[in-house]
């Protein structure tokens, strides 16, 4: 079965720079999120799209956007990185918005900042 | 105190035993529940989800949730090596974007 698409998979950026990942999510699925794992840390929710629309926004920085296209892929774009903006960062995607809707994560992008 | 707690672990269970991992969470309100398995360096893949009171089985995983004691667990029968990876228990609350909440997962060790 078709899974979530994340790219790239690693990406090494130095202070400062700018980055930007992408997501594509299951057919069909329509709700994109965003979630961002440091080391030995759960995985923390940013943000949220349903049918091209933010629906919620967690503890996303200023620093960082992000929107889900026409196609209802997503890119999250990352500005003015920091070293504390290392991390996994996992794009999931569910069939619609509403609590029954389960969430699949993709295989997410490592982000080192140097 | 935290949205979603589970005992960090490791829980230690020889193959073939049953390992039961439980998390407790604090907002009435939520409203669905997932248990989703980590190996190190990996992404969340989904295991179970609950969202009615009772059990909820599948294969050699059951999910079991308490509303009105506000807990929720995962037994996983005949463990095997393979299960060795840490469990997040992960809460979709009373939110508009149907955002998780996970607890500090449970790391599993099934020994041979």
């Amino acid at each position: 079965a078709a899974g979530v698409i994340q790219s790239p998979r690693h990406l090494i950026k130095e202070k400062r720079e700018t980055a930007t990942l992408k997501c594509y999510p299951i057919p069909r699925h329509d709700t994109v999120y965003w979630y961002q794992q440091g080391p030995g840390q759960d995985p923390q929710f940013l943000i949220s799209f349903y049918e091209k629309m933010q629906s919620d926004k967690g503890s996303i920085p200023d620093r960082f956007s992000a929107q889900q296209f026409s196609d209802y892929h997503s890119e999250l774009n990352m500005s003015s990185l920091e070293l504390g903006d290392s991390a996994l960062y996992f794009c999931a995607s569910s069939p619609g918005q509403g609590a029954i809707y389960e969430q699949y994560f993709g295989p997410g992008t490592r982000l080192t900042v140097t | 105190q935290k949205e979603v707690e589970q005992n960090s672990g490791p829980l230690s269970v020889p193959e073939g035993a049953i390992a039961s991992l439980n998390c407790t969470y604090s907002d009435r309100g939520s409203q669905s529940f997932f248990w989703y398995r980590q190996y190190s360096g990996k992404s969340p893949e989904l295991i179970m989800f609950i969202y009615s009171n009772g059990d909820k089985e599948d294969g050699r995983f059951t999910a079991q949730l308490n509303k009105a004691s506000q807990y929720v667990s995962l037994l996983i029968r005949d463990s095997q090596p393979s299960d060795s990876a840490t469990y997040l228990c992960a809460v979709n609350g009373n939110n508009a974007g149907n955002m998780l909440t996970f607890g500090g997962g449970t790391r599993l060790m099934v020994k041979p």
